[in-house]
């Protein structure tokens, strides 16, 4: 079983402030890196999978990047709306499986 | 395309009672997943059909739990009978294959099923 550990739990900011927040995952055997966003009552809607040490992504406001050497991903969202509350998923990709962390909870407040 | 569907939405029922939850995947996905939730944690992969065979379910409880997909498309997953502890989300998952291999593959989510168990 992969240890994917995500921080902060979760995270309460104000509309307009920049935030970012980390998952982390073993370096060795690594294959992928998959970013999702759970909005409550809705299905977990994919944002990103990465596998390149170095890699960045980017989807409007939002951006992450990858460092398979020292196993960690950052997820970060510019300028936050209250949309983007949610619970952002990350998930390693080993050994045939998805290996999920327990999630950031981000609440926006208007 | 639409997406994955489960049903139901929420159950409640109460210990030793028999449950079952209901996937239909994205037309075309061989794959398919269900997710067990707890509160506070990640989801945890219970079972995964790769058309209708299965690829790896050695963390579903097998004494209780079980899952079928007849014909490589729909899918349901019982618990009977189920325990207090089982109270959770169940996420059902689909993917295709693509370029780049099964590392890349996107899962597409259903909206889950809300289960609480008295």
């Amino acid at each position: 079983i992969l240890n994917v550990e995500q921080s902060p739990q979760s995270l309460h900011v104000q509309e307009g402030d920049s935030t970012n927040f980390t998952c982390s995952f073993p370096s060795s055997n690594f294959y992928a890196l998959h970013w999702y966003r759970w909005e409550t009552a809705k299905s977990p809607e994919a944002l990103f999978v990465m596998t390149l040490n170095g890699d960045e992504k980017k989807k409007g406001r939002i951006s992450a990047t990858l460092n398979t050497k020292e196993g960690y991903s950052y997820l970060y969202i510019k300028g936050s709306q209250p949309e983007d509350s949610a619970t952002y998923l990350c998930a390693a990709y080993n050994f045939n499986k998805f290996y999920f962390g327990s999630g950031t909870k981000l609440n926006v407040k208007p | 395309e639409a997406g994955v569907a489960q049903s139901p939405r929420y159950k409640i029922i109460e210990k030793r009672q028999s449950v079952a939850f209901w996937c239909n995947p994205i037309s075309g996905h061989a794959t398919l997943y269900w997710y067990q939730q707890i509160l506070g944690q990640g989801p945890k992969l219970l079972i995964q059909f790769q058309n209708n065979g299965v690829v790896d379910d050695s963390q579903l409880p097998k004494d209780r739990f079980s899952a079928e997909r007849l014909k490589g498309v729909d899918s349901t997953l019982k618990i009977q009978p189920a325990k207090l502890e089982d109270s959770a989300v169940y996420l059902c998952a689909s993917s295709s294959p693509r370029t780049g291999g099964a590392r890349k593959e996107t899962q597409y989510f259903g909206p889950g099923t809300r289960l609480l168990v008295l």
